[in-house]
């Protein structure tokens, strides 16, 4: 499968933990994103790398959360001290450096904060 | 400037019918419009995308129409099918792919 792969699929944590996912993009891709997206809304913008470069933070990226991606490859997204609000899918794209601008998402990992 | 506005927020059609979804952004420097489909349990998936250039596009069953000047753009499904009822997102970005807003969505039912 040469798709984008997000682990886990599913979390469940209780308030104040500490949780990290991951995300594994199409090698070839030299982007990478992260979105949060909430029940029935659109995917929300949280922070964009190229390579290991991470060159864009959203509002919503407060700071309870930081994203990694070392050697420009997989990237993780850590939540410090998890509240209720950060109950969410949270999802992972790539896109090539060049092309037409289209993203390929992952299946996301679904955050339970309770 | 950054929102995308995405209607109706629901949509049922019979099968074989055309279902019709509209957005309208506001950043003219947007120069890229994609269109998402997104089943339950899944990430969404690029359908279908238009550069402003073009009034046009389609590919198979899916249209997009693009109205540079009222900054509206439409996806329009032809003879949809059941197998069609997913939620649909427009977005807005830049042909580089950094930073697309999403559109809130439409959840399209298709009944067979």
């Amino acid at each position: 499968d040469t798709g984008v792969s997000q682990n886990p699929r599913h979390k469940i944590t209780k308030r104040g933990q500490n949780v990290t996912f991951r995300c594994d993009p199409i090698s070839e891709h030299n982007r990478l994103y992260w979105y949060r997206q909430t029940l029935g809304q659109g995917p929300e913008f949280l922070t964009y790398f190229q390579n290991e470069a991470q060159l864009e933070k959203s509002r919503l990226l407060s700071d309870r959360f930081s994203a990694e991606r070392p050697k420009g490859s997989f990237s993780t997204l850590e939540i410090q001290r998890t509240e209720q609000g950060d109950s969410a899918m949270y999802l992972c794209a790539s896109s090539p450096t060049q092309g037409v601008g289209g993203y390929t998402f992952g299946s996301g990992t679904r955050l339970t904060v309770v | 400037q950054q929102q995308v506005k995405q209607s109706p927020q629901s949509l049922i059609v019979q099968k074989g019918g055309i279902s019709i979804i509209n957005c309208a952004y506001e950043n003219t420097a947007f120069d890229y419009f994609p269109w998402y489909q997104q089943f339950p349990g899944k990430g969404p998936a690029l359908l279908i995308a238009i550069r402003p250039d073009v009034s046009e596009k389609k590919e198979g069953r899916f249209t997009i129409s693009f109205n540079k000047s009222a900054k509206q753009f439409s996806l329009h499904i032809m003879d949809s099918q059941p197998g069609d009822s997913a939620t649909y997102f427009c977005a807005a970005g830049h042909t580089g792919g950094f930073k697309t807003i999403f559109g809130a969505g439409t959840r399209l039912f298709v009944k067979a």
